[in-house]
């Protein structure tokens, strides 16, 4: 059980286009997720905090009009990278926690290419 | 602001030897703890964990040690094996809110 996945697992796109990131949370109802961000051979950086039909926290330095994220039901959350830039590429990672619980359930990440 | 971090960026340990990875963090208000192991091009694969309230916890083939007094964590993985390779990392948090605060990472490279 506790279960995240996310798609595209791989995405290349061009300068100035959008591209959108779908996490799910396949077996359970999460209330919470997060998305992250990581640099090659980095640590993963918190970018956002979304609650299910609320505004998403974002983190300081994270542009929101930039990374947009949806969290529209329990189980689905999106990060839409707006007008995507080479410097915009990394590994963006997703995780949901159930509500009362500290766990996060990690996806298996998306590797954005911006050319 | 306070971070976690960690000692050594990478480890090398030989196929069946234990391996230990340390990690410092700095605030004292966290109360929870994880360790992570994330293999190449995956998301992170949690481990074990440890309240506040304890300082020793064993799963199968790792223990986690918490000192609160050096604010200290670390990871032991018994009998490394190949399939152990992978970077390692700890993360806090605190009880009231889930918001994970990660430290920088460690390789583990296990040689057979």
């Amino acid at each position: 059980g506790a279960v995240v996945s996310q798609h595209p697992s791989r995405v290349i796109c061009k300068s100035g286009t959008s591209v959108k990131i779908e996490c799910r949370s396949l077996d359970f109802q999460a209330t919470t997720m997060f998305w992250y961000r990581q640099f090659p051979k980095k640590s993963l950086m918190l970018m956002a905090t979304s609650n299910e039909g609320s505004k998403a926290t974002y983190e300081q330095g994270v542009e929101k009009d930039k990374f947009l994220i949806n969290h529209a039901s329990l189980t689905l959350s999106t990060l839409t990278v707006t007008s995507a830039h080479p410097e915009d590429s990394s590994f963006y990672i997703c995780s949901a926690s159930r509500e009362t619980y500290n766990e996060q359930f990690f996806g298996p990440g998306t590797r954005l290419t911006v050319l | 602001g306070e971070s976690v971090g960690l000692h050594l960026p990478t480890l090398s340990v030989q196929e069946g030897d234990n391996s230990i990875i340390n990690c410092a963090y700095s605030n004292s208000a966290s109360d929870y703890f994880i360790w992570y192991k994330q293999e190449s091009g995956k998301g992170p694969q949690f481990i074990i964990d440890i309240r506040s309230n304890m300082d020793k916890r064993q799963g199968q083939r790792v223990t986690v040690l918490l000192n609160k007094t050096v604010k200290h964590l670390s990871l032991q993985i018994a009998a490394t094996q190949p399939g152990d390779s992978a970077v390692y990392f700890c993360a806090e948090t605190k009880a009231a809110g889930n918001k994970l605060t990660f430290g920088g990472g460690t390789r583990v490279l296990v040689k057979p």
